[in-house]
């Protein structure tokens, strides 16, 4: 069964403090896994796409890379504009844009 | 380019009732998929559609099902409405197959 964990659930930062999240995902044939952020009260907002082990985005203080289980995404000395709860999704192979959701971890950066 | 448009964006319904919600993909974009988000559960599929045609169904009941129209705005419809229905329903669309959404705000559904 094709599935996502994402931990930690909840990780709380000083600014300027960088740290990691992670998101293991077993899947049958890996189409792409990918990033969202979801602020309070609205829709999940896209970030990144990573579709084969090896591969590495960036954007502003955010880096996401990928492994063959799983993927990391690293935030580089934090701002409180960064809180926001980080999505991770698989989407598996095959004529289809289903995504399957991690449970997300919720990050609170203070300053 | 206007986003994803929901809605309505709060209901309140009781339990046995039905729902229709409705969503405005991007200009262009022709696949739209729907989600419930809840606490317990997270994000979880509900259905895909591509040219009025449903490509792909999640895990639940009869009761939910939706539709696509010729200009790709779609409805959900949730009929005989339980308590575990109380979520948050996001509908988002996208280039056809790719897994880069765009969601809405989502519309927040009560059910008492």
């Amino acid at each position: 069964e094709d599935q996502v964990t994402q931990s930690p659930e909840a990780l709380r930062l000083q600014e300027g403090e960088s740290s990691s999240l992670n998101c293991s995902y077993t899947v049958s044939g890996l189409r792409g896994l990918f990033w969202y952020r979801q602020d309070p009260g609205k829709g999940p907002e896209f970030l990144f796409t990573l579709y084969s082990a090896g591969e590495e985005k960036e954007k502003e203080r955010l880096k996401a890379t990928l492994t063959k289980k799983e993927s990391f995404l690293h935030i580089t000395a934090p701002k409180p504009e960064d809180s926001a709860t980080y999505l991770c999704a698989v989407q598996a192979a095959g004529n289809t844009g289903k995504l399957i959701f991690g449970q997300g971890t919720t990050l609170q950066v203070k300053p | 380019k206007a986003g994803v448009t929901q809605t309505p964006r709060y209901l309140i319904k009781t339990r046995g009732q039905q729902v229709t919600l409705s969503c405005s993909p991007i200009s262009g974009h022709r696949s739209v998929s729907w989600y419930q988000q809840t606490p317990g559960q997270g994000l979880q599929f509900l259905f895909e559609y591509f040219s009025e045609t449903q490509r792909n169904k999640g895990n639940f009941p009869g009761r939910f099902s939706g539709r696509q129209f010729s200009n790709s705005r779609s409805e959900m419809n949730v009929s005989t409405l339980e308590l575990g229905d109380s979520a948050l329903y996001l509908c988002a669309s996208s280039v056809e197959y790719t897994g880069e959404l765009f969601f809405g705000e989502g519309s927040r559904l009560t059910v008492l």
